[in-house]
């Protein structure tokens, strides 16, 4: 079984400042997809980041980009320049092909001003 | 990106009662629809895929008398909470997928209170 390892539940950054998110994970497959997820206070998903397992360049968006360790199996997200509206749940993810999504515990992440 | 949405957002019943929750895919095809249940400061714990037009497929442990999932158009999955009890509130949240596609979309999700 896949399963998805969060292991900060709470983390604190100053704003501006950087901070980086830890995601392991658990596969005997080669080929999937790896997710990180914002849930703000409205409980609404939001897709934060995507990488493929087949690329070995790191995705980036904007402040946001991960260090995709496939050997490790280590997918962690790193926020650059962290600004207020970046506090919430942060949740790495596992998707193989068609199958679910499965979601590790989260990571609280608060910003301080 | 895709918009999902979900009706209700909140809900209050009583118990013994049973409760519908909707998800529609508002811009494209739900070809697969996934219904998650996730409690206060957890995690997203995934009860049911359902593919339009199938049976759902429940995850070990959720009763699928309980939880009535249908998928009868590419664009509506509904799931039904039946003889609700306290034990049931919780948030509920419905993501989508297109065939071929590997992004889900997720819907706001709905807060069940069950008194």
């Amino acid at each position: 079984a896949q399963t998805v390892t969060q292991s900060q539940p709470e983390m604190s950054v100053q704003e501006a400042e950087t901070v980086t998110l830890s995601c392991t994970y658990d596969t005997s497959e080669s080929d999937y997809y790896l997710f990180w997820y914002k849930q703000p206070p409205s409980r609404q998903m939001i897709l934060v980041i995507r990488q493929e397992a087949y690329k070995q360049q790191n995705a980036t968006e904007n402040r946001f980009s991960v260090n995709f360790q496939k050997a490790a199996k280590s997918f962690s997200l790193k926020i650059s320049d962290s600004q207020l509206g970046d506090a919430a749940m942060y949740f790495c993810a596992y998707k193989i092909d068609d199958n679910d999504m499965r979601f590790g515990a989260g990571t609280r992440l608060t910003v301080k001003p | 990106g895709a918009v999902v949405s979900q009706h209700p957002s909140r809900v209050i019943c009583k118990s013994g009662t049973s409760v519908k929750i909707e998800c529609r895919s508002l811009d494209f095809q739900a070809t697969t629809m996934f219904w998650y249940r996730q409690f206060p400061k957890q995690s997203l714990m995934l009860m049911a895929t359902s593919n339009e037009g199938s049976k759902a497929t429940y995850e070990q442990g959720v009763e699928k008398d309980k939880f009535l999932i249908n998928h009868a158009s590419l664009t509506l999955s509904t799931l039904t909470v039946t003889s609700a009890h306290p034990e049931d509130s919780s948030f509920y949240i419905c993501s989508a997928r297109d065939s071929g596609q590997h992004e889900q979309f997720f819907g706001p999700g709905t807060r069940l209170t069950v008194l």
